[in-house]
């Protein structure tokens, strides 16, 4: 069965610090991927997404990530965060008709 | 043009009432869905159709039913509401990348 886990439930980082969401997937084909981000009392808006070709993708706001199929992982990198980036974060698969998401993690960010 | 639109954004219902939640999107595409979302669950897809006249069950579709009215409405109907099922509801249709998913507001909805 197709599962995204995202082993991290909280995250705080300091403002300008660097940042890594991990994410891994089970899925037996070569998946899309997604990150969204959620902010408070809002819904989802797309950060980026990987079909194929480079592995390193980049997003909205500054953010990347990077599939590796060896690892079956998606992580979500950000050199510098800012104090606007907390909120939730979801990791995504699209097999066809369906999507799966992670339980998301939660960023802090401390001034 | 204004994506996905969800009435209402939020309700309060007690154990046993029905009601109807509201989803329809202007951007002509064949696929619709429903979630549900929940602290530590992430989103869970209830039922979703993925054409006009079709309607398949997700993961978690046991106390819902749906409808889809035609291509730009799908709606959502909770016959005798639990407290399990207070939830943010958000409904979703194909964004405009390919595989993309394009988000509703959401419904946040209390039943007591």
């Amino acid at each position: 069965a197709q599962s995204v886990t995202q082993p991290d439930i909280h995250i705080t980082v300091s403002e300008g610090a660097s940042l890594e969401l991990r994410c891994n997937y089970s899925y037996g084909a070569t998946p899309y991927l997604f990150w969204y981000v959620q902010s408070p009392g809002q819904g989802l808006q797309l950060l980026l997404k990987y079909f194929s070709g480079d592995t390193l993708v980049q997003g909205i706001k500054g953010f990347e990530a990077e599939f590796k199929r060896s690892q079956s992982s998606f992580n979500l990198r950000k050199p510098s965060v800012h104090w606007s980036d907390a909120a939730e974060y979801f990791c995504a698969v699209n097999t066809g008709n369906q999507f799966y998401f992670g339980t998301g993690t939660s960023l802090t960010v401390i001034p | 043009n204004a994506g996905v639109t969800q009435t209402p954004k939020f309700q309060v219902l007690k154990t046993g009432q029905s009601m109807t939640l509201q989803c329809a999107q202007d951007m002509n595409h064949n696929s619709m869905y429903w979630y549900r979302q929940d602290p530590g669950m992430g989103l869970r897809l209830i039922y979703y159709s993925a054409s006009e006249g079709t309607t398949d069950k997700g993961e978690v579709p046991n106390g819902y039913n749906v409808s889809r009215l035609n291509k730009r409405e799908f709606s959502l109907r909770l016959e005798s509401a639990a407290p399990s099922q207070t939830s943010v509801y958000f409904c979703a249709s194909p964004g405009h990348g390919r595989g993309e998913q394009y988000f509703g507001p959401g419904t946040r909805l209390t039943v007591t």
